[in-house]
């Protein structure tokens, strides 16, 4: 399985919101990571687990919060998102932080916020 | 990201060959990926580079030079689906990513 599930696909979301990203890897990686993608723009990175602790915060507001539960998966929990946090969600995992070795990309969440 | 330096867009015709080049900032190397993005959907991993030279793949090729802080990508017999964005990216200790290269191949 060289899988990362993401879901939902899709998500809706008004102002006053509380909703979650979900992201599922089974390859045994140890880092995991959220990214933001806009129109045209490289993936941006938001946050790395590593061994499931937070290791790295790019700076990304509070209304976003990540979680990861265990070595498998990987929450962002979103609250309060403003218009413009439309964009594409990208979930990544790759071995371990640091070691040569390529990240693997879930399909991605396309988030609308209204 | 990581100083790395891109060309933002990129036009060529089907059939040919075109070369993609990426510059990055040589402290914290850890080996060169390149990543293939398709309009919405994820990138894919395309190759790896960790020693000087070049690296052939089909019609893929990537080039490593270390000491200059450059890498290519070079794409052969380019077909209408090699139209996409191309990630250049130094593996240290976090996944980040350069602008990316634009491709587009016309007719």
């Amino acid at each position: 399985d060289t899988e990362v599930t993401q879901t939902p696909k899709h998500l809706v979301m008004g102002m006053t919101n509380k909703k979650s990203l979900k992201c599922e890897q089974h390859m045994g990686h140890r880092a995991m990571y959220w990214y933001k993608q806009k129109a045209k723009k490289p993936p941006e990175l938001m946050f790395v687990y590593s061994y499931e602790k937070l290791s790295i915060n790019e700076s990304v507001p509070s209304r976003f919060s990540p979680e990861c539960p265990n070595s498998s998966l990987l929450n962002l929990h979103l609250h309060a998102l403003q218009p413009e946090d439309s964009a594409l969600y990208l979930c990544a995992s790759s071995q371990a932080r640091g070691l040569n070795t390529e990240a693997f990309f879930g399909q991605g969440t396309r988030l609308t916020v209204v | 990201g990581q100083n790395i330096d891109q060309p933002t867009e990129m036009t060529a015709t089907e059939g040919a060959i075109v070369q993609i080049n990426c510059t990055y900032q040589t402290s914290g190397f850890n080996g060169l990926f390149w990543y293939q993005q398709h309009a919405g959907e994820a990138p894919t991993f395309l190759s790896y580079n960790v020693l000087d030279g070049l690296e052939e793949k089909g019609r893929f090729s990537s080039f490593l030079s270390r000491s200059k802080g450059y890498s290519y990508l070079l794409l052969k017999e380019l077909q209408m689906k090699d139209s996409a964005s191309y990630l250049c990216h130094n593996a240290g200790n976090m996944l980040t990513f350069g602008g990316g290269t634009r491709l587009m191949v016309k007719p």
